[in-house]
């Protein structure tokens, strides 16, 4: 079965300042996705960014980007130049490919602060 | 529609008592998600489908656990004898087409409260 790990419950970061925000799976599958989806304070969820296992660039949203680590499966967030908006729950998750289940980690609560 | 949503927003139920929560999903996608997320932890799968079609139902909990999509647009998770451990937030997702990993745009959530 495949878990996602999200090892800091909570973390803040100054207004402008960069932070990154870890995750971690477990999978013997070799393609598969992984996402970050940001979860605010009224709850809807937003997908922040994606990576293709097979694609090795790291993708990059604006100032959101990953570090896609295949062989230790890791995949951390960058937010760079943060802004208040920014603090919310993040989620990091994983889908198999051609898969419905799409499995989640517990998530990290950012706090952005001025 | 402008996104997902659901309703109610809330709900309190007696243990024992039977819901029923609804989605709307974006006009036009194919793909519908049900998930549960208790406190504090992320969203848990629990059902999709393609059209009315229910593809997997592998996440469902129990049997008391019912999910609809009967003209492929709006779905209905209903939960009969609601326990004390079904209190969650329950999110709907849905995507445009029969992609799996096609971006998946989520409601605001029913939270359900089981007294």
């Amino acid at each position: 079965a495949q878990t996602v790990t999200q090892s800091q419950p909570e973390m803040s970061v100054q207004e402008a300042e960069t932070v990154t925000l870890s995750c971690t799976y477990d999978t013997s599958e070799n393609n598969y996705y992984l996402f970050w989806y940001k979860q605010p304070p009224s709850r809807q969820m937003i997908l922040v960014i994606r990576q293709e296992a097979y694609k090795q660039q790291n993708a990059t949203e604006n100032r959101f980007s990953v570090n896609f680590q295949k062989a230790a499966k890791s995949f951390s967030l960058k937010i760079s130049d943060s802004q208040l908006g920014d603090t919310a729950m993040y989620f990091c998750a994983f889908m198999k490919l051609y898969n419905n289940d799409m499995r989640f980690g517990a998530g990290t609560r950012l706090t952005v602060k001025p | 529609g402008a996104g997902v949503s659901q309703s109610p927003r809330y709900k309190v139920a007696k243990r024992g008592q039977d819901v029923a929560l609804r989605c709307d999903p974006i006009s036009g996608h194919v793909s519908l998600f049900w998930y549960q997320q208790a406190l504090g932890q992320g969203p848990e799968f629990l059902t999709y489908f393609q059209n009315e079609a229910q593809l997997d139902k592998s996440g469902l909990p129990s049997d008391r656990f019912f999910a609809e999509r009967p003209e492929g647009s709006v779905s209905t998770l209903k939960i009969q004898r609601t326990q004390q451990e079904d209190s969650a937030v329950y999110l709907c997702a849905s995507s445009l087409g029969g992609r799996l990993e096609e971006t998946q745009y989520f409601g605001p959530g029913t939270r359900l409260l089981v007294l």
